[in-house]
């Protein structure tokens, strides 16, 4: 069975700081994975993808993440945090032929 | 720029009452999907469809159905709501293959008093 985690409820960093969103997978074969972002009242918003080659995925707004396939983990970055990235974040997984599982969320506020 | 179209942002029913919850996506995607979202428990899977009138039980279908009579429109009925189906709904739609994810609507988020 595929399955999602998000660690952490809420990731608190101050502007300018770089930040991290956790997560972790399983899912059997070859991953797909996705980070998406919720503002207040909205639906999600697609921020960047991992389906295959470089392990580092660079997406919108200046975030990556990095597929680890040892650790199963596709941590969510950015190098300075705006105030402005203050939203919830949803990782995504599904296998091959499968629908996707999504984490629970993290809440994300940057400190001004 | 493509859209999936909720028809309505808040929505206020009573308990008991036949509610309708319509979406429509103008991407000529062939897979559909609603979800409900909670604080702490994320999205979960209500019912999904790859095409007309074909449909499927995600993972909490209970006090649920769907229909897509056409391609573009996938309707979410609570055949008798009740207050613990208040919540916020998403829909979301794909393409086939599925390799760039999902495209979400706004959602709905509907209050059953």
């Amino acid at each position: 069975a595929q399955s999602v985690a998000q660690p952490e409820d809420q990731v608190n960093v101050a502007e300018g700081n770089p930040l991290t969103v956790k997560c972790t997978y399983s899912v059997s074969g070859n991953p797909y994975l996705f980070w998406y972002v919720q503002y207040p009242n909205r639906g999600l918003q697609f921020l960047l993808k991992y389906i295959t080659g470089d392990n580092l995925v660079k997406g919108s707004y200046g975030f990556e993440a990095e597929f680890n396939k040892s650790q199963t983990s596709f941590h969510l970055k950015k190098p300075s945090a705006l105030v402005s990235d203050s939203a919830l974040y949803f990782c995504a997984v599904r296998g091959y032929g499968q629908n996707f599982v999504f984490g629970p969320g993290t809440r994300l506020s940057v400190l001004p | 720029d493509v859209k999936v179209t909720q028809s309505s942002r808040y929505l206020v029913k009573r308990t008991g009452e036949k509610v309708f919850l319509e979406c429509v996506q103008d991407m000529d995607h062939e897979n559909m999907f609603w979800y409900r979202q909670d604080p702490g428990l994320g999205l979960r899977l209500i019912y999904f469809s790859y095409d007309v009138k074909m449909k499927e039980k995600g993972d909490i279908p209970e006090g649920y159905s769907v229909s897509r009579e056409k391609k573009e429109r996938f309707s979410l009925i609570l055949e008798s709501a009740s207050t613990n189906q208040t919540s916020m709904y998403l829909c979301a739609s794909s393409e086939r293959r599925g390799r760039d994810g999902y495209t979400f609507g706004s959602g709905t988020r509907l209050t059953v008093v």
